[in-house]
């Protein structure tokens, strides 16, 4: 039940944009993205709920497709500090099981 | 606020020796979960729970338990140590909707050798 995540791995060049997709087989209620970088604890970053709208805040946004059971993470003009590996999270309902995804790790170099 | 506190932060045991790890949190959240992270790895949950006396098992519960006496508290108990639980364990609480984020405390890295 774990959701997968695309790309595994991704290197960028500062400015520039990405999108990592989060898949499901079960149907989904919410899905969090979060970011972790090397060593540190996973840091929230959204949450996007059934019937919500696409959210974002500064050059970071997603969206969530409830009949494919799919969200993507958008990053605009990518910048030296959005290094690290996102995760997806995701469940059916709250005070259910929670499943994060299978990790991308993202690069932006200089 | 201290948040989601983890103690303790390193650990190494022996194979077949017993812990508790300790998570504690002062934001009054219902929820509060554990996970396991190996590296190169994503997170597993072990263990959650929705409130004060209520625990259900998550993906990977085998070789750990839990209890929640208390809002504030939720140990996790490693019995009979093995070197398959090397790994980092991240504590995180929540308030009880769908609309609210983890909280992650800052890991405990443990050791079984």
């Amino acid at each position: 039940q774990q959701p997968v995540q695309s790309p595994q791995a991704v290197i960028l060049r500062e400015g520039e944009d990405a999108v990592i997709n989060c898949s499901s087989s079960k149907a989904l209620y919410s899905v969090h993205w979060y970011r972790q970088k090397h060593g540190e604890a996973p840091v929230f970053l959204m949450i996007l709920l059934k019937g919500g709208e696409q959210k974002g805040h500064e050059k970071i946004s997603a969206s969530f497709n409830e009949k494919k059971q799919q969200s993507s993470l958008y990053l605009t003009a990518s910048q030296l500090s959005y290094s690290g590996t996102y995760f997806c999270g995701t469940e059916k309902g709250a005070g259910n099981q929670f499943y994060f995804g299978t990790g991308t790790s993202l690069t932006v170099i200089p | 606020n201290a948040g989601v506190t983890q103690t303790p932060k390193f650990r190494i045991l022996k194979i077949g020796q017993s812990m508790t790890l300790q998570c504690t949190q002062d934001m009054n959240h219902n929820y509060m979960y554990w996970y396991r992270q190996d590296p190169g790895m994503g997170l597993k949950l072990i263990y959650y729970s929705v409130g004060a006396g209520i625990t259900d098992k998550g993906e990977v519960p085998n070789g750990y338990n839990v209890s929640r006496s208390t809002t504030e508290d939720f140990p996790l108990r490693l019995e009979l140590a093995a070197p398959s639980q090397t790994s980092v364990y991240f504590c995180a609480s929540r308030k009880g909707d769908s609309n609210q984020p983890q909280h992650f405390g800052d890991g405990t890295r443990l050791s079984i050798l």
